[in-house]
């Protein structure tokens, strides 16, 4: 398994600012995801965050609206940029430690909640 | 189009019922299913893993099923207490994609 932890554990923005969320692993993973969780919905993949190049997107994130730094094994950042309160959600990160894929199991952070004004 | 399902979306039983949670997927090509828990306001916490291979997964009074043909998964919670009231979400892995779909969910509530 693997311990994530994620700063801030909550905000609440002002529409058209940014936030800047970070994931950090105790252990050293290839990959690593975020995710958003609407209020009262299921999670949906934002991006996959591999160590040394760019992050992957799913269909309907944009990397300027969404940008993702990974410089190292055990860290990663999200900033939702150009906040609308549309983006209140909680955000998480999550590491499959166990091998390459993204299908061995993955462990998560216990997320950011963003309430944006 | 790839799915999860789950059903019931909510439930609410006395304490010490044994229940059971189902998880629907569209295609029967997946590389695994993990099933998790997640509190009000908090992240995932991971329950069971079932690898493809595998029909059944067992950790404490929690027992998973994969039946692939079906496209489906159950949940079996056995002698349910107050403390497994959170909600319950499995998440599926197709083949050819590599990426984890959640299903929507079924909130339980176990009442003392």
């Amino acid at each position: 398994s693997a311990v994530i932890s994620q700063k801030p554990s909550r905000d609440i923005c002002q529409r058209g600012t940014s936030l800047t969320i970070q994931c950090q692993v105790d252990s050293q993973v290839t990959m690593m995801f975020w995710y958003r969780q609407q209020p009262g919905q299921s999670l949906t993949l934002i991006a996959t965050a591999n160590q040394g190049s760019e992050a992957t997107y799913e269909s309907g994130f944009v990397i300027d609206k969404f940008p993702i730094s990974r410089p190292n094994l055990t860290f990663s950042t999200l900033t939702v940029s150009n906040m609308s309160p549309e983006d209140s959600s909680i955000y998480l990160c999550s590491v499959a430690p166990s091998g390459r894929a993204s299908y061995n199991e993955q462990f998560f952070g216990p997320g950011t909640r963003l309430t944006v004004l | 189009k790839q799915e999860v399902t789950q059903i019931p979306a909510a439930l609410s039983v006395p304490e010490g019922e044994n229940l059971v949670l189902n998880c629907s997927f569209t295609d029967s090509a997946i590389y695994n299913l993990q099933w998790f828990r997640q509190d009000p306001g908090k992240g995932l916490t991971s329950l069971l893993l079932i690898q493809s291979s595998q029909r059944e997964q067992t950790s404490g009074r929690l027992n998973a099923s994969l039946d692939k043909s079906s496209g489906r998964s159950t949940l079996y919670i056995a002698a349910s207490q107050p403390g497994d009231s959170a909600t319950y979400l499995c998440a599926v892995v197709y083949s050819g994609t590599y990426k984890y779909i959640f299903g929507t969910g079924t909130r339980l509530k176990v009442l003392a």
